[in-house]
Formats: C-alpha cells, sequence, structure tokens
C-alpha cells in the first residue's frame, strides 16, 4: 500500500513570492489534515477535509493559506504570498476513520517551506 | 485552550538503560490519547492509541501507560535504533463528530551504544 506523499520535499522562496504544497493521501482515505511544525514549536494543526469537503479550518494561520482537496483525492496548500513566519514543515496526514471513532493518523515525509 | 506537555525536552540514555517519557494533557473528553514516533526528515509514525485510565500497550521495548491526566511511554533496555523523537497527542472530538488530534512538542531521545 502506497503511503502518504508529499512534494516538493523542500521549497526555498523569496518574501512575497507564492508556493504551492501538494499531499497524495492513501487511496480510499476520506480524511486529511494538514499541520505544520515551526522550528522549536509543536506540530499544529492546520485543516481537515473529509472528501473535498472543509470539515474543520480552525487552525489556518490567515487568509494567506488556501487548501483545496480537489475530487476528494488529493490536497493543495497554497500559501501567497509568502512571509518568513510561514517557513517550516508541513505535514499532511490522511486517516480512513469516520465519525466518533479514535483517530491514527498516518503520515506524509513532510514539505519543508523555508521563506527567505 | 487544550495542551499537550512533554517532558523532558531530551533524553540521552545509554544502551540498556531503561527509563520512562511522560506526557500530560489538559482537556476534557479524552478520546484517545496517541504516541508517534519521529525519525529526522519523515513524518511522524504511529505507535499506540490508549483510551481510558489503567490502560497499557506494549510494542517490543516500549510499554505505554495512560493514567486521568498523564500518559508514560516505558522505555526498557533501549537500543540506539529507539533513537528518536516521541510525540504525544491527544484526540477530542469535535463539534462535527470528527476527533481532533493535538501533539505535544516531543522528546527527543538518544540512546547511547
Amino acid at each position: 500500500e502506497a503511503g502518504v506523499t508529499q512534494f516538493p520535499s523542500h521549497s526555498v522562496i523569496e518574501k512575497g513570492q507564492t508556493v504551492t504544497l501538494r499531499c497524495d493521501p492513501i487511496s480510499g482515505h476520506d480524511n486529511l489534515y494538514w499541520y505544520r511544525r515551526v522550528m522549536g514549536k509543536e506540530i499544529k494543526f492546520l485543516l481537515h477535509f473529509v472528501k473535498e469537503s472543509k470539515q474543520d479550518e480552525s487552525g489556518m494561520p490567515n487568509n494567506r493559506f488556501l487548501a483545496e482537496r480537489t475530487g476528494g483525492t488529493y490536497s493543495t496548500l497554497k500559501v501567497q504570498p509568502a512571509e518568513l513566519e510561514d517557513s517550516g514543515v508541513y505535514f499532511c496526514a490522511s486517516s480512513d476513520r469516520g465519525l466518533f471513532r479514535a483517530n491514527v493518523l498516518t503520515f506524509g515525509a513532510g514539505s519543508r517551506l523555508t521563506v527567505l | 485552550e487544550d495542551q499537550v506537555t512533554q517532558s523532558p525536552e531530551a533524553l540521552r540514555l545509554q544502551e540498556g538503560e531503561s527509563s520512562s517519557l511522560n506526557c500530560s494533557y489538559t482537556v476534557s473528553g479524552l478520546r484517545g490519547l496517541f504516541w508517534y514516533r519521529q525519525d529526522p526528515g519523515k513524518g511522524p509514525e504511529f505507535l499506540f492509541t490508549l483510551y481510558s485510565a489503567g490502560e497499557e500497550k506494549e510494542k517490543e521495548r516500549l510499554k505505554a501507560t495512560l493514567t486521568k491526566k498523564e500518559s508514560f511511554l516505558h522505555i526498557t533496555a533501549p537500543k540506539p535504533e529507539d533513537s528518536a523523537t516521541y510525540l504525544c497527542a491527544h484526540g477530542v472530538m469535535n463539534s462535527g463528530g470528527y476527533q481532533k488530534v493535538t501533539f505535544g512538542t516531543g522528546t527527543k531521545l538518544q540512546v547511547i551504544p
């Protein structure tokens, strides 16, 4: 079974530029999550898709971040325009658990974003 | 705000020297306490889920336990390959019926041969 795939693995951009991160979840997993780890801090929740719908986007830092999940398959996270504080590692995770079920997440390797 | 606090931040052990990692949480309505392992350059990898106080789970040299406010990850006779960052997380149901998982900052474990 293929795992969760993320790309790019590392992106270096200038402040003000745009970056798009992509996540391919495990096939058949309806739940897709984005998390972010900023240097020295904990892994923080950004948002949760159930199929193509945003179920919880309470962790999105501001409107410079836009997440989409086309047809309930892969997801993209766009940062536009990028700021220095957006630097960190962005993790995607997926799960097949539904309502009222404990949520074991399978993570991708992460996309490291460096904003200069 | 729900919080997960892990200690120590870093731990250095000699091979074979047993120890425990601590995770304390402040949340009501816990629906799962999770332990993950993370190696450098990789995403977190699931280890255990605990649901209720008194529950224990084991995998090789690792044993996780849960009380009402804390969880411990006991490492017995560790080997260098156990070196990693160990993450604790808790799950709480949101208003939509889905579980939101919140992570601690982790304990970085180094096992010296």
